[in-house]
C-alpha cells in the first residue's frame, strides 16, 4: 500500500476485555513505533522495533499490554483486561525518521 | 528518563512571525523534529534537524538548534489560517526512542 494502515479505525470494548490493534507499516521499513495520544495530551511512547533486534519495550505502561511484529512487516498491539484509562488513539509509526504515521485506532473503553 | 517541554498555546496575528520553543534533557539526542498536527487530522513531520547543525531553513520553516542550552525552536515567517494546528516537538536518542512534547496550540488571529 501506499502508507501506513492501521485495524481497526475505532473500537469501542467493555472494561475487561481484550483488544488487538493492527499496524501494516509501509513495506521495508524495518523501525515502528508504537504510541498513544490520549484527549488534549501529547505522544506517549510505548514499544519500537527495529529489525530483528529485541524490542524497546520500555514505555508499555503495564504488563497488560504487549506487541509483536511478525516477519518485520505487521504489528499487533494487544490490550488485557482493557481499563478506562487506556481509551486514547493508539498511533503507528515508521520510517527511521519516524516520519510516517498511520491513521491511528481510537480505542474507546467503556 | 528524557523529557521534552513546550508551551501548551501561542497567539500570533496572521502576516507575523510565530516562534514556537521546546527545551529537551537528553544531551545524546541525534535528531530533533518538528510535527505538525491540524485540527482532525493526523500527525506530519514537518521538519526536522541533525544534532550537529545549529539551524535549518525551509521556505518559510526556520528551525534554529542550541544543543548547549538544549534548546530548539520552530520560526514561521508570515503566519497564515493555515498555519493553525498542534506543532509537537520531539527528540530522538541514541537507543532511536522518539520522544514528543505535548504540543504547542497556534492560533491565529486575524
Amino acid at each position: 500500500g501506499a502508507g501506513v494502515s492501521q485495524s481497526p479505525s475505532n473500537k469501542v470494548t467493555e472494561k475487561g476485555k481484550d483488544v488487538e490493534l493492527r499496524c501494516d507499516p509501509i513495506s521495508g521499513h524495518t523501525a515502528l513505533y508504537w504510541y498513544r495520544q490520549s484527549l488534549g495530551q501529547g505522544l506517549e511512547f510505548l514499544i519500537y522495533f527495529q529489525g530483528n533486534s529485541a524490542p524497546d519495550k520500555s514505555g508499555l505502561p503495564s504488563d497488560r499490554f504487549s506487541a509483536e511484529r511478525t516477519g518485520g512487516s505487521v504489528s499487533t498491539l494487544t490490550i488485557q483486561r482493557t481499563q478506562q484509562e487506556d481509551s486514547a488513539v493508539y498511533l503507528c509509526v515508521c520510517g527511521s525518521l519516524g516520519q510516517y504515521f498511520g491513521p491511528g485506532t481510537r480505542l474507546t473503553v467503556t | 528518563g528524557e523529557d521534552v517541554e513546550q508551551s501548551l498555546f501561542l497567539s500570533v496575528r496572521e502576516g507575523d512571525s510565530s516562534v514556537i520553543n521546546c527545551t529537551y534533557t537528553d544531551s545524546s539526542s541525534t535528531y530533533l523534529y518538528w510535527y505538525k498536527q491540524e485540527p482532525g487530522a493526523g500527525l506530519q513531520l514537518l521538519t526536522y534537524i541533525f544534532s550537529n547543525m545549529d539551524m535549518k531553513q525551509d521556505q518559510r520553516l526556520t528551525v534554529l538548534l542550541n544543543k548547549k542550552d538544549k534548546h530548539l525552536s520552530l520560526r514561521i515567517a508570515d503566519t497564515q489560517t493555515g498555519d493553525s494546528a498542534i506543532y509537537f516537538c520531539a527528540e530522538r536518542g541514541r537507543d532511536d526512542k522518539i520522544i514528543f512534547g505535548k504540543g504547542t496550540r497556534l492560533h491565529i488571529l486575524p
